[in-house]
């Protein structure tokens, strides 16, 4: 089983729809992210949140909301959602060491938006 | 805004032959790390160096660190078709606490 597991896929959904892409892991870490990767344009930062109760954006959050329900999940919504919001997503997750640790990253959702 | 800039973006070579990828960057850095994505998955982590290390090894990957030019370089010897993939580099600022910042990727092709 995939240590980090996103949930859906896969997802096609129209303009103004509400979405929420689940995240969990089974590697014990900490800390999570949800990044956007746009072709050309590398991955952005959406959220992370370091533990339960500690919720932080990053570059472009947005249009985006996130969840940290527990430890092992962490889950990204789009309150209303718009076709430039069309991407794959990411969650990664990394340990505690400060500063000096990999992450490691679920397969992705594709979201596109009509 | 990028923190790391990959050079060159495409790289196609014929398998057995070496692979050389580079990536510069702005601000000081805790470390910095190469990720691998093949077409479809999430991004591998390949390796890290840290700000104080100049050189880092693991398998065919050799990976150099210049603070001083503020670019490193990703070296993969021998390389197979099963290399083929994207491959990113990615930088942890200082004061970043565990923050990553993505370049925007070389592909790299390895021609059987």
């Amino acid at each position: 089983d995939a240590d980090v597991t996103q949930t859906p896929r896969n997802r096609i959904t129209k303009t103004g729809k509400r979405i929420m892409l689940e995240c969990s892991q089974t590697k014990g870490h900490d800390r999570m992210y949800w990044y956007r990767q746009d072709p050309g344009l590398g991955l952005r930062l959406i959220y992370y949140s370091f533990d339960v109760k500690d919720i932080n954006k990053g570059e472009i959050s947005d249009g985006y909301s996130v969840s940290r329900q527990a430890q092992a999940k962490f889950s990204l919504s789009l309150e209303s959602a718009i076709p430039n919001q069309t991407a794959l997503y990411f969650c990664a997750t990394s340990g505690t060491v400060k500063g000096n640790q990999p992450q490691h990253f679920g397969d992705g959702t594709r979201l596109s938006i009509l | 805004s990028q923190q790391g800039e990959e050079d060159p973006q495409a790289l196609s070579i014929q398998e057995g032959e070496n692979a050389t990828m580079n990536c510069s960057y702005k601000t000081s850095i805790n470390n910095l790390q190469w990720y691998r994505q093949n077409s479809g998955r999430g991004l591998v982590h390949l390796i890290l160096i840290r700000s104080n290390e100049r050189e880092k090894h693991s398998g065919r990957l050799r990976v150099t660190l210049d603070t001083s030019k503020k670019s490193s370089s990703l070296l993969i010897t021998a390389s197979r078709a099963a290399d083929t993939a994207s491959y990113f580099c990615a930088t942890s600022t200082v004061g970043a606490n565990s923050k990553l910042t993505f370049g925007k990727g070389i592909t790299l092709s390895v021609r059987p």
